[in-house]
């Protein structure tokens, strides 16, 4: 079956560029999405089709995708920014979604 | 606003049945394909299955295909999945998701003896 390959953990301190990776065959034809989950609340849409940001969002999330990989950028990470996040796309036919394991973000 | 609710939550034994129900408000329903995804707590999401708008074609995880069914009905603006044979590992909190983008605050079924 599909997957999605996400790194556990990633750690930068406030202010720092925070780059959170996902791999999948599938991703040059397929969307990425990314999604931010804080402890005890749903998973909020912080980036849709690889690189738009929703409403409300602020714009140091950005998204950007290069063949097999798509990256979730926080640029300037804030200590509010700490959750996991989470990539979610298709498998090749397009009717099968996967998301990623999932990336603890620290900063601090 | 844009606004999901599920219901029909529960504890429920190994092989037993339940009924998830997820009411929409606040969006055209009929015009969104609608999922749903869980997450064991503690663990990550895990995509269960989706229905397209016209709701004539369902998809469904491995794990849950053949046990869970997905359904919606437009005129009540609402999304089920009944679960059937359920597992001990099938213990998760349900969140409705709307496409992509809102999701409702979830229910937690627990399957356990």
């Amino acid at each position: 079956s599909y997957e999605l390959t996400q790194p556990p953990s990633v750690s930068v301190s406030p202010g720092q560029t925070a780059r959170i990776t996902c791999s999948g065959d599938a991703l040059p034809k397929k969307y990425a999405y990314w999604y931010q989950q804080k402890s005890g609340q749903a998973p909020v849409l912080v980036i849709y089709e690889d690189g738009e940001r929703p409403s409300g969002i602020p714009e140091r999330f950005s998204g950007s995708k290069s063949g097999t990989m798509a990256t979730l950028t926080i640029s300037g990470a804030q200590v509010e920014d700490e959750a996991d996040y989470y990539c979610y796309s298709t498998d090749n036919s397009g009717n099968h979604w996967v998301f990623g394991g999932g990336t603890e973000l620290t900063v601090l | 606003e844009v606004n999901l609710v599920e219901s029909g939550g529960g504890l429920v034994q190994p092989g037993g049945s339940l009924r998830l129900s997820c009411a929409t408000s606040g969006f055209t329903f009929s015009r969104y394909e609608m999922h749903w995804v869980r997450q064991v707590p503690g663990k990550g999401l895990e995509w269960v299955s989706y229905i397209t708008v016209g709701g004539r074609t369902a998809y469904y995880a491995d794990s849950v295909r053949g046990r869970f069914t997905i359904s919606r009905d437009s005129a009540k603006n609402s999304l089920y999945l009944e679960m059937n044979s359920l597992r001990v590992e099938d213990t998760a909190i349900y969140y409705c998701v709307r496409s992509v983008d809102y999701w409702g605050q979830g229910a937690l079924v627990t399957v356990s003896s």
